[in-house]
């Protein structure tokens, strides 16, 4: 079965300081993988996404992630942090194979950003 | 697109009252998702649909939650009866055939129930 850990609940970064995100997958074969970010009261916004290809994935708001299969890694980056990056995280591993669909989440890390 | 649309975004109710969420998926996408998050047990897929047709169940907890599919534009999620462990944020989402292109999600609706 696939797993998804985020051993980071909560982290504190200053606003311009560089962030990285942590998350570890468990799937047998190379999973499909995506970053999601909950601002409160919203629902998940995809943020990136990877799926085969170029191991380092650009998304929006100047996030990006890098797959390492060799660590069971696709932790999420940001050279220079936003207050408004403040926000709460999720990894979400799923199977790549044909349309098997679910999407397993982790337990989210909340961003708090300092001014 | 106006992406997923979910109704009501809050839901306050008394324990023991039927409960319907709505939510309205993405037009095209072949999958729709309700999920449950709570600050216990965060993001909990309760069941999944392909193309109106329910997948997997597994997820819901109890017989008193029930999920139909009608046709490809309407989900409804319903507990019956209520309770004040059912409170929740409760997601409803939706996605194209092909599993790399990642769930959208609708903003939620807030149940409490008290």
């Amino acid at each position: 079965a696939q797993s998804v850990t985020q051993p980071d609940i909560h982290i504190t970064v200053s606003e311009g300081a560089s962030l990285e995100l942590r998350c570890n997958y468990s799937y047998g074969a190379t999973p499909y993988l995506f970053w999601y970010v909950q601002s409160p009261g919203q629902g998940l916004q995809l943020l990136l996404k990877y799926f085969s290809g170029d191991t380092l994935v650009q998304g929006i708001k100047g996030f990006e992630a890098e797959f390492k299969r060799s660590q069971s890694s696709f932790n999420l980056r940001k050279p220079s942090v936003h207050w408004s990056d403040a926000a709460e995280y999720f990894c979400a591993v799923g199977a790549n194979t044909g349309t098997a669909s679910k999407l397993t989440f982790g337990t989210g890390t909340r961003l708090q950003v300092t001014l | 697109d106006a992406g997923v649309i979910q109704s009501p975004r809050h839901e306050v109710t008394e324990m023991g009252q039927e409960v319907t969420l709505r939510c309205k998926p993405i037009s095209g996408h072949d999958y729709l998702f309700w999920y449950r998050q709570t600050m216990m047990r965060g993001l909990e897929l309760l069941i999944y649909f392909n193309n109106n047709v329910p997948i997997d169940d597994s997820g819901m907890p109890e017989d008193r939650f029930s999920a139909k599919m009608p046709n490809a534009s309407f989900s409804t999620l319903k507990i019956q009866p209520s309770e004040p462990r059912d409170s929740a944020v409760y997601f409803c989402a939706s996605r194209p055939g092909q599993g790399g292109y990642g769930y959208t999600f609708g903003s939620g609706t807030r149940l409490t129930v008290v």
